[in-house]
């Protein structure tokens, strides 16, 4: 089974400031069609989780360009540019390269 | 635009089955991967399994063994039955909607959640 770790597990940011996600995966998530197979999910608070990166680097239809997704083989990273109070949440990894794992989450709050 | 709706038992016995429907309305279940995924409370997510429109399944391994989803093409909706409960099974569970994105030069597609269902609270306790 693959394993995927985030850190940090909880992170106060300050608006307008960039925060930056860490996703580790325990074996290679490159597909041998050259992708990656590793999405991204905020859950705000009280809410459903929702879509922000797929295929590790690409940004959903309706997700503010602020948000960005990088990496390859094990390591990921989920960055926001300018951090805004609307982007609270628990944010999660998920890989989809066997089956599906989600890494335990991220919490962001504000300062 | 297309949403999910779960419903069933908000209360479930000890070693009883869990039973839940998603119905899809908005949009055709034709077509499209549709998926389980549960949090338990305080917890993180959860993946549970997925179902093709057509039946083709796929389980998380951890669960496998309890876990059987089933579509009704006709209802436009999908179901999850989850066997032997235990309070450990305790969450709140979702179904979603995986879209395809088509992979350039091949016959597939790279599956994400792009719509998920509001979630409905289970509790398994005698």
């Amino acid at each position: 089974d693959i394993v995927m770790t985030q850190s940090p597990l909880s992170l106060p940011v300050t608006p307008g400031e960039p925060a930056s996600i860490s996703c580790r995966s325990s074996q290679s998530l490159l597909h041998s069609n050259g992708y990656h197979y590793l999405d991204w999910y905020l859950q705000k608070p009280g809410q459903s989780p929702q879509v922000l990166i797929y295929k590790g680097s690409n940004r959903a239809s309706g997700v503010p360009d602020r948000f960005s997704g990088s990496g390859s083989g094990t390591d990921f990273t989920l960055k926001i540019s300018r951090v805004e109070a609307d982007d609270v949440g628990v944010y999660y990894c998920m890989q989809t390269l066997q089956s599906r794992t989600f890494g335990q989450g991220t919490k962001v709050e504000i300062k | 635009q297309v949403q999910l709706q779960e419903s069933g038992p908000g209360l479930v016995k000890p070693s009883e089955t869990l039973s839940l429907t998603c119905t899809v309305s908005g949009g055709s279940i034709n077509g499209f991967y549709w998926s389980w995924i549960r949090q338990p409370p305080g917890k993180g997510l959860e993946w549970i399994g997925y179902i093709y429109y057509s039946g083709t399944t796929n389980y998380n391994p951890s669960l496998k063994s309890r876990v059987t989803a089933s579509v009704d093409t006709s209802k436009n909706q999908f179901s999850l039955k989850l066997s032997s409960v235990t309070a450990a099974d305790t969450a709140v569970y979702y179904c979603a909607r995986l879209t395809g994105i088509p992979v350039p030069g091949t016959s597939y597609s790279y599956h994400y959640i792009d719509i998920w269902g509001k979630g409905t609270t289970v509790t398994v306790s005698s």
